[in-house]
């Protein structure tokens, strides 16, 4: 069974502060996806970031970069100096191919993040 | 530009009528999904298609059904069946076969009872 596990519910700051969103998740696959989305207020999900299992190694986009640590099954999502801009709900997400032969994604409950100007 | 649509943005379902929603994909994505939202749940799968006319219930299919006739269209019907369908309802497509492809999701669909 998988699990993704984003204990912060809702999160403020104050824009140009940092902020850590956290990611756990649980699995029994050797090979998985995990995967992080924004969700500004129109709805849609939008791609951030994709990492596999095999590759531990951190990733800096602009702002936002990701700390993947499989010891402890955790996939850390931080933004720095934080924009008005980047209020929106932030998904994490597991994948791995279920035995039906599908890329089962099991969604954690989302971190809600407003940036106060 | 490519990408996917979903209509309409919002829908009202009176008691005991079926409603329809519309996801449309330009991607050549293989597959589609119909994913459900509620305040503080995440995304919860209710049905996926691999190809063009199978599909396959996810993990709260009960009430609704789906059609995968062609490539692009996946359309969702909520049935009277549904007890409870006020949500936010996404669709999203991506390629298939190893890699696990993200997913590209559409704008969503909110449904309410009248």
């Amino acid at each position: 069974a998988q699990k993704v596990t984003q204990a912060q519910t809702e999160i403020s700051v104050v824009e140009k502060e940092d902020v850590t969103l956290d990611c756990v998740y649980e699995t029994r696959d050797t090979t998985y996806y995990l995967f992080w989305y924004k969700q500004p207020p129109s709805g849609e999900l939008v791609f951030l970031i994709r990492r596999n299992s095999f590759d531990e190694q951190n990733e800096i986009s602009g702002r936002y970069s990701w700390n993947f640590q499989k010891s402890t099954s955790s996939f850390n999502f931080t933004i720095t100096a934080s924009q008005v801009v980047d209020s929106a709900v932030y998904f994490c997400a597991l994948s791995a191919w279920n035995s039906g032969g599908y890329q089962k994604v099991t969604f954690g409950t989302g971190t809600k993040l407003q940036v106060i100007p | 530009d490519g990408g996917i649509t979903q209509s309409p943005k919002y829908l009202f379902r009176k008691e005991g009528q079926n409603v329809t929603l519309s996801c449309e994909q330009n991607l050549n994505h293989d597959a589609m999904y119909w994913y459900r939202q509620d305040p503080g749940q995440g995304l919860r799968l209710i049905y996926y298609s691999q190809i063009v006319n199978d599909f396959q219930k996810g993990d709260i299919a009960e009430g609704y059904s789906v059609s995968r006739e062609k490539k692009e269209s996946f359309p969702l019907t909520v049935t009277s069946a549904q007890k409870n369908p006020t949500a936010f309802y996404l669709c999203a497509s991506s390629f298939e076969g190893e890699g696990n492809q993200p997913q590209h999701f559409g704008d969503g669909t909110r449904l309410s009872i009248l």
